[in-house]
């Protein structure tokens, strides 16, 4: 299966500023997806994203608040912009092993807005 | 609205004992369906995958899918200390974009 390397593992920012994790898969995918888990909750899709195109957002997550790039079909980036407390969460990115159908995820990024 | 869901428990079974966990879906036309455990702190991973109806076998893990029933299962068999997690469903949407649709999870405590 796919080996992602996810970073910062974890962060404490000030409110008003913003945070960018990484995702770097070990092979070319074509799809990778950004989720975010709350506290005690499961995991909530923030969007799509696909080499070569715009992201896809789910509802109640927009572009301006978690813009995401897409450079290559390794690599992907979420931003998380002009962060309050209700942003503090764990954020994971994943992908679709093609070979047998699963969904790996990277270790995740726990962030803390202070 | 499509939704996936599971019993939040917590489910508590005996050392050595079967876990029964249980996952029912609404979108008829899902076709892929997984079970997935999370340790505390940790991020999901993978642990069975299953795509027809019928029972499929890993170790001391095994999928039920019943697509009639709009129902997935997973037995743990001998149940062990270090099996003690949340344990998410989750389903494929039956369209193009290739996202998963997940429950809440199910937390399971095996007991010494």
């Amino acid at each position: 299966s796919a080996v992602i390397s996810q970073k910062p593992s974890r962060d404490i920012c000030q409110r008003g500023t913003s945070l960018t994790i990484q995702c770097q898969v070990d092979s070319q995918v074509t799809m990778m997806f950004w989720y975010r888990q709350q506290p005690g909750q499961s995991l909530t899709l923030i969007a799509t994203a696909n080499q070569g195109s715009e992201a896809t957002y789910e509802s109640g997550f927009v572009i301006d608040k978690f813009p995401i790039s897409r450079p290559n079909l390794t690599f992907s980036t979420l931003t998380v912009s002009n962060m309050s407390p209700e942003d503090s969460s764990i954020y994971l990115c994943s992908v679709e092993n093609r070979r047998w159908y699963g969904y790996t995820f990277g270790s995740g990024t726990r962030l803390t807005v202070v | 609205q499509k939704e996936v869901e599971q019993n939040s428990g917590p489910l508590s079974v005996p050392e050595g004992a079967i876990a029964s966990l249980n996952c029912t879906y609404s979108d008829r036309g899902s076709q892929s369906f997984f079970w997935y455990r999370q340790y505390s702190g940790k991020s999901p991973e993978l642990i069975m995958s299953i795509y027809s109806n019928g029972d499929k076998e890993d170790g001391r893990f095994t999928a039920q899918l019943n697509k009639a029933s709009q129902y997935v299962s997973l037995l743990i068999r001998d149940s062990q200390p270090s099996d003690s997690a949340t344990y998410l469903c989750a389903v494929k949407n039956a369209g193009n974009n290739r996202k998963l649709i997940w429950g809440l999870g199910t937390s399971l405590a095996v007991n010494p």
